[in-house]
């Protein structure tokens, strides 16, 4: 079955630290891969998302993740995070049918800066 | 491009009332995805439309829920006789088929509370 292990619950850092954040997943075909993240009462703000080619995705904001296949791993990472970074993570995997994709959350990672 | 928007976007209601959600997803957007989160959880899919068609239902839509996409423009999601446990975020998707790997941006989202 496919999913999505999110294993960190709670990160702290500092303004200007480095952060990376960690998803594996599991699923039977090449996985859709996505980042998004959630303000407190908002709703999802896309990040970044990988398909195929190039292994090291760039996003918004910032970030940037890594697919490695061999890991079943997409982790996401920033060189020097701000405060406004605060925020909850999602990593996803988009598992297809018929075409379409049926998004698989992780549980996700609240992300607390200190200044 | 207006994003995807939601309506209401609090919702209180008491148990054993009915309740009625709307989303408008972005205008060229021809998928619509409709996903509920609990707190401290990630999304869970419940329903996906292609045009007005609902093709995929998931087993957390119980037969209290029903969704509609009527002339394959905007979406209701309506529960009938709330539970508390139907106290959650209930958050919008909407996508253009074969763009992008069927990327899906998110509404600010519903959220319900059943006394």
């Amino acid at each position: 079955a496919q999913s999505v292990t999110q294993p960190d619950i709670h990160i702290t850092v500092s303004e200007g630290a480095s952060l990376e954040l960690r998803c594996n997943y599991s699923y039977g075909a090449t996985p859709y891969l996505f980042w998004y993240v959630q303000s407190p009462g908002q709703g999802l703000q896309l990040l970044l998302k990988y398909f195929s080619g190039d292994t090291l995705v760039q996003g918004i904001k910032g970030f940037e993740a890594e697919f490695k296949r061999s890991q079943s791993s997409f982790n996401l990472r920033k060189p020097s995070v701000h405060w406004s970074d605060a925020a909850e993570y999602f990593c996803a995997v988009g598992a297809r049918s018929g075409g379409y994709n049926k998004l698989i959350f992780g549980a996700g990672t609240r992300l607390a800066v200190h200044p | 491009d207006t994003g995807v928007s939601q309506n209401p976007r609090h919702k209180i209601t008491k148990r054993g009332q009915n309740v009625t959600f709307r989303c408008d997803p972005i205008s060229e957007h021809n998928r619509l995805y409709w996903y509920r989160q609990t707190l401290g959880q990630g999304p869970e899919f419940l329903t996906y439309f292609q045009n007005e068609a609902q093709l995929e239902k998931s087993r957390l839509l119980s037969d209290r829920f029903s969704a509609e996409r009527p002339k394959g423009s905007f979406s209701t999601l309506e529960i009938q006789r709330t539970e508390q446990g139907d106290s959650a975020m209930y958050l919008c998707a909407s996508s253009l088929a074969g763009q992008g790997g069927d990327t899906q941006y998110f509404g600010p989202g519903t959220r319900l509370t059943v006394l």
